[in-house]
């Protein structure tokens, strides 16, 4: 079965620093793993994706992930963090397509606090 | 384009009230998903159409629930009758093709309250 874990349910970083975001997640086959930020009172925004190819991806706002695949992670990170950061981040996984997997898997979410 | 657009932002009823939620996803997207967003149980799929068919509703809660998407730029989420537990935030939210392996684009979202 698949599932996702975010194993901190906040994390707090000064502003400046680098900031990481855990995930791991179980698939059964090659997985499809997404990072989506929300904002208080908005939907989420995709962040960045990984399917296939570097195991190092960019996305937006100055974040990135990188794609474990022996420790089955895929954290999120960022190398100086701005007050603006502070968010809700969310992973979500998906089994390679089947036919009939539809559904992503959606981590608990991680409350980032980026303090001034 | 002005993303996906949700409406009401905010819906408080009493329980035994039917409830509908509308969402207009952006143009040319071809796969519309319904979450459920609570503390307890976080993000929650409800219902997949693609192409203005529903294609997984597993996630539909009990037969209380109901969606429709008469045509690809329109969808509605209907609760009847509604109950307090049913209080959360309703996300819609498109995306190309299939939506499998392309990032969903959200609206901002119906918080419902159910008294």
């Amino acid at each position: 079965a698949q599932s996702v874990a975010q194993p901190e349910d906040q994390v707090n970083v000064a502003e400046g620093n680098p900031l990481t975001v855990k995930c791991t997640y179980s698939v059964s086959g090659n997985p499809y793993l997404f990072w989506y930020v929300q904002y208080p009172n908005r939907g989420l925004q995709f962040l960045l994706k990984y399917i296939t190819g570097d195991n190092l991806v960019k996305g937006s706002y100055g974040f990135e992930a990188e794609f474990n695949k022996s420790q089955t992670s895929f954290h999120l990170k960022k190398p100086s963090a701005l007050v603006s950061d502070s968010a809700l981040y969310f992973c979500a996984v998906r089994d390679a397509p089947v036919d009939s997997n539809y559904q992503l898997i959606w981590g608990a979410g991680t409350k980032l606090i980026i303090k001034p | 384009d002005a993303g996906v657009i949700q409406s009401p932002r905010h819906e408080v009823t009493e329980m035994g009230q039917e409830v509908t939620l509308r969402c207009k996803p952006i143009s040319g997207h071809n796969s519309l998903f319904w979450y459920r967003q609570t503390m307890m149980r976080g993000l929650e799929l409800l219902i997949y159409f693609n192409n203005n068919v529903p294609i997984d509703d597993s996630g539909m809660p009990e037969d209380r629930f109901s969606a429709k998407m008469p045509n690809a730029s329109f969808s509605t989420l209907k609760i009847q009758p509604s109950e307090p537990r049913d209080s959360a935030v309703y996300f819609c939210a498109s995306s190309t093709g299939t939506g499998l392996n392309e990032k969903l684009f959200f609206g901002s979202g119906t918080q419902l309250s159910v008294l």
